[in-house]
């Protein structure tokens, strides 16, 4: 199996553009799929980007997803940055028995 | 519009074994095109894929969980179950069940989850 590392938290001002970065320590990150979800307080996770780089349907298009074969990485963007964005991401991605998770990231939008 | 709606005791004693089901509503979970997940977070902490069913009978598990999960599925009831045995406190988390796309690989639908503390 693989890893998944995020960072533990990121801060960023309202309006302005957030990445975060989502690592995968074995195998290659373009070898299969990667996703994010939010996850606001008290609720279920919701997926913001799905097979890399959609968006589900009603996610808004400030939310855009990347892979970075030369580091590794998958990164969410979030530009125009609202209050309402705030919560935990986490990356997800998978192989061919089992689905992995990133340690989630504590967005913080101040 | 599809809906998981996860039922289950909220409290288990030590050692007993974790029972949970998920009802699916909205699609049939003999759908080739999905398969049925459980999914658990500590509080406080991240998420940690526990396992899926496909409608075959086919089970994929967490290697760090295997030995102690069971998951199945009845068609009848269009629902699937967790079993977790020699339950621990360390199995105290919210459990979610969700639905998993399979072109892509992504879950499209969870259950609002369902708080499981294990008690010693």
């Amino acid at each position: 199996n693989f890893m998944l590392t995020q960072p533990h938290s990121v801060s960023e001002s309202p309006g302005k553009t957030v990445t975060i970065s989502c690592t995968r320590n074995s195998g290659s990150i373009g070898s299969t799929y990667v996703q994010w979800y939010q996850q606001r307080p008290g609720s279920s996770p919701t997926t913001v980007i799905s097979e890399n780089n959609r968006r589900p349907s009603g996610v808004p298009d400030r939310f855009s997803g990347s892979i970075d074969r030369s580091s590794n990485s998958a990164s969410l963007i979030i530009s125009g940055l609202k209050t309402e964005d705030e919560g935990d991401y986490y990356c997800q991605s998978f192989d061919s028995t089992s689905r992995v998770f990133g340690g989630g990231t504590k967005l913080t939008v101040l | 519009q599809v809906q998981l709606q996860e039922s289950g005791p909220g409290l288990v004693k030590s050692s007993q074994t974790l029972s949970l089901t998920c009802a699916v509503s909205g699609d049939s979970i003999s759908n080739g095109g999905y398969y049925w997940n459980w999914i658990r977070q500590h509080p406080g902490k991240g998420l940690e894929w526990i396992g899926l069913i496909y409608f075959t009978g086919t089970t994929y598990y967490n290697p760090s969980l295997r030995s102690r999960i069971t998951i199945s599925i009845d068609m009848s009831k269009n629902q699937f179950s967790l079993r977790l045995s020699s339950a621990t406190a360390a199995d105290t988390a919210v459990y979610y069940c969700a639905r998993e796309k399979r072109a892509g690989n992504w879950f499209d639908y969870w259950g609002q989850g369902t708080l499981v503390s294990v008690s010693s």
